[in-house]
């Protein structure tokens, strides 16, 4: 157990349908990181949150959204599903402070989309 | 953001250390280097980061030269069990803004 909490594990919706994934980050943890990882695109990063903030944006569609909430605990919203969207999400947080750190990832949500 | 490079993919056997190098030309002076393990299905463990020189902890060790333009992680007698992806990534962490890029990783294979 990697601390990083991500629900649910699984997902199966429908085009056009939307989702919600959770991450709760490790204990301590302010950042709070998503990355896609589909077969044919490897990791991508979408977004980073730090203590409720955003920091970061990378390849987020416009579909997608993300919010960090005062107990830090980090929701990405998926809407509009498409085929393409089906694949591996995974949170990973970071501690916070000046100095740099590695990120401790979730197990990941499997979302499906048909 | 500096880019990697590294091998596709690699193979080794059982008890032979390995050793696989990442090119990043472009680092910046405030970049880390830092290294991950993947399994299939799970999310990338933390494995190492370093600066500069040299960084050893119970699992491997990270050698970065003085011009910092690559790094290669070591790892001493493998198994069966190291059979996962590695990625190298070059990048500012921590909450400024952060964010490691990952490259395409190197699939390692270890044989019987």
């Amino acid at each position: 157990d990697s601390g990083v909490t991500q629900t649910p594990k699984h997902l199966i919706t429908a085009t056009g349908q939307r989702v919600t994934l959770r991450c709760s980050p490790r204990s301590g943890d302010l950042s709070v990181y998503w990355y896609q990882q589909s077969l044919d695109q490897g990791l991508q990063f979408l977004i980073h949150y730090y203590n409720g903030e955003e920091r970061a944006k990378g390849n987020i569609l416009e579909r997608f959204s993300a919010q960090q909430f005062p107990d830090l605990h980090s929701e990405l919203n998926l809407s509009s599903l498409e085929l393409g969207d089906s694949a591996l999400y995974f949170c990973a947080s970071s501690a916070g402070g000046d100095r740099v750190y590695g990120y401790t990832f979730g197990s990941g949500t499997r979302l499906t989309v048909v | 953001l500096a880019k990697t490079t590294q091998p596709i993919s690699m193979d080794s056997y059982e008890g032979q250390e390995v050793n696989i190098t990442c090119s990043h030309n472009n680092i910046a002076t405030n970049d880390y280097i830092t290294w991950y393990q993947q399994f299939p299905s799970q999310g990338p463990r933390f494995i190492i980061q370093g600066y500069k020189t040299k960084v050893t902890n119970e699992v491997a060790s990270l050698f970065i030269p003085a011009d910092r333009k690559s790094s290669t992680l070591s790892l001493p007698r493998v198994s069966l069990s190291d059979t996962a992806v590695y990625y190298c990534l070059v990048g500012e962490t921590g909450n400024q803004g952060g964010k490691l890029i990952f490259g395409q990783g190197t699939e390692l294979s270890v044989k019987p």
